[in-house]
């Protein structure tokens, strides 16, 4: 079935660095993958999302391209802030055979330092 | 900006008391869901909702577990007799479309089960 694989945190970098979280998936077919992110004590929200093979989806400084020769989606930022502390969620829904809900990574924890 | 409602933020019940944890979707969309997550762990599916009946359910639904859409704005998990390992938070969520489009989640119930 399908399935997403994210990389183990948690992830410590300080303010401005360059971040990589790496997601990759297993599904037939095509489908849409997404990034969630949960702040401290806060619901999921989505970040960004991409559709189809090689789109870009972005957002605050946030960008994951659909990798569908590597069956990747791996989260970048190149500067980092305190703020972006919170736990990043990849997840994959749709594809064929498959049905509405979405399937989530582990989650991978990112703490930012001053 | 729409958004999806969780009520109560936190409940804490006794080991074979009923809950019913309640929210209220994104007006014009068609599809509700519900997910949970155990501290610390992976985001999982519960059940999925569409046209007034269940579209796909996890195992972890079993017979404790119902949902409802009693009008035409709330949504509810309802879990029967609850047990100690039922202890997590639940995201409600919704989506316009079905299949590989993006959920909107709620902020969360947190259930203690003492």
């Amino acid at each position: 079935g399908n399935s997403v694989t994210q990389m183990e945190g948690p992830v410590t970098l300080s303010e401005e660095a360059f971040l990589t979280i790496n997601c990759t998936y297993t599904a037939t077919g095509y489908p849409s993958l997404f990034w969630y992110v949960q702040y401290p004590g806060e619901g999921l929200q989505l970040l960004l999302k991409a559709t189809k093979a090689d789109d870009k989806g972005s957002n605050k400084g946030f960008e994951a391209t659909y990798r569908k020769e590597t069956t990747s989606f791996h989260l970048e930022k190149g500067s980092v802030q305190v703020s972006d502390s919170a736990v990043y969620f990849c997840a994959l829904g749709g594809g064929r055979g498959a049905t509405n809900k979405l399937i989530f990574g582990t989650g991978t924890l990112l703490a930012v330092q001053p | 900006e729409p958004e999806v409602t969780q009520t109560p933020s936190h409940q804490v019940t006794q080991m074979g008391q009923e809950v019913i944890l309640r929210c209220v979707p994104i007006s014009n969309h068609l599809y509700f869901y519900w997910y949970r997550q155990i501290l610390g762990q992976k985001v999982e599916f519960l059940v999925s909702f569409y046209n007034n009946e269940i579209s796909e359910k996890s195992e972890i639904f079993d017979d404790q577990f119902s949902v409802e859409r009693p009008d035409g704005s709330n949504f509810t998990l309802k879990i029967r007799s609850t047990k100690l390992e039922d202890s997590a938070m639940y995201f409600c969520a919704s989506s316009r479309q079905g299949q590989g489009s993006e959920a909107f989640f709620g902020q969360g119930t947190r259930l203690t089960v003492v």
